[in-house]
């Protein structure tokens, strides 16, 4: 079964704490993001990456790290240098042409 | 002026009616164009994409584009009420990345 998943569905940590979301795509696809959603706002890119071992800043990276050692996984780290990091984080994947998105991950920070 | 522009809404539509969304950008070098369907509280899924200018038809979605005016459009024909979601156009600005606009939501009414 192709897809995107992300994991866990709902997380809660503490203020100070880092915590990392996973992101796991079996769509052989090279290119994969991380977004983050808040109410009422559009899809702000946090990083992407276009091949294993490499990686882009998007609009929003400040307080946020990634790792691509493998194709199939993109995992994002919040650190706790993020000063708002309550919010709806989606990591996509794209082929040659579209991208799909994952279930999504909310993170809940108190 | 943003790069991705869309009605916030809400757009209410009879059930059977058609609904008609809308989206201007403004980078006349965007060559791909999308749209999503996002239920409330749940991630982004891909519905349509349309390359070339004209008019592309899957089932009871249209979507058209119009390079010259820098505007591209979905049509709903037959709305039901699960219908009913925030709709995103995003806009391949350059080959690795999409631009979201922040979504028009659509209501449908019985």
């Amino acid at each position: 079964d192709g897809g995107i998943t992300q994991s866990p569905k709902y997380l809660f940590r503490k203020e100070g704490q880092n915590v990392t979301l996973s992101c796991e795509q079996n769509l052989n696809h090279d290119a994969m993001y991380w977004y983050r959603q808040d109410p009422g706002q559009g899809l702000r890119l946090i990083y992407y990456s276009q091949i294993v071992n490499d990686f882009q800043k998007g609009d929003i990276a400040e307080g946020y790290s990634v790792s691509r050692e493998k194709k199939e996984s993109f995992p994002l780290t919040v650190t706790s240098a993020q000063k708002n990091p309550t919010a709806f984080y989606l990591c996509a994947s794209k082929g040659a042409y579209e991208q799909y998105f994952g279930p999504g991950t909310r993170l809940t920070v108190t | 002026q943003k790069e991705v522009e869309q009605n916030s809404g809400p757009l209410s539509v009879p059930e059977g009616a058609i609904a008609s969304l809308n989206c201007t950008y403004s980078d006349r070098g965007s060559q791909s164009f999308f749209w999503y369907r996002q239920y409330s509280g749940k991630s982004p899924e891909l519905i349509m994409s349309i390359y070339s200018n004209g008019d592309k038809e899957d089932g009871r979605f249209t979507a058209q584009l119009n390079k010259a005016s820098q505007y591209v459009s979905l049509l709903i024909r037959d709305s039901q009420p699960s219908d009913s979601a925030t709709y995103l156009c995003a806009v391949n600005i350059r080959t690795d990345k999409l631009i979201f606009g922040t979504g028009t939501r659509l209501q449908v009414f019985p």
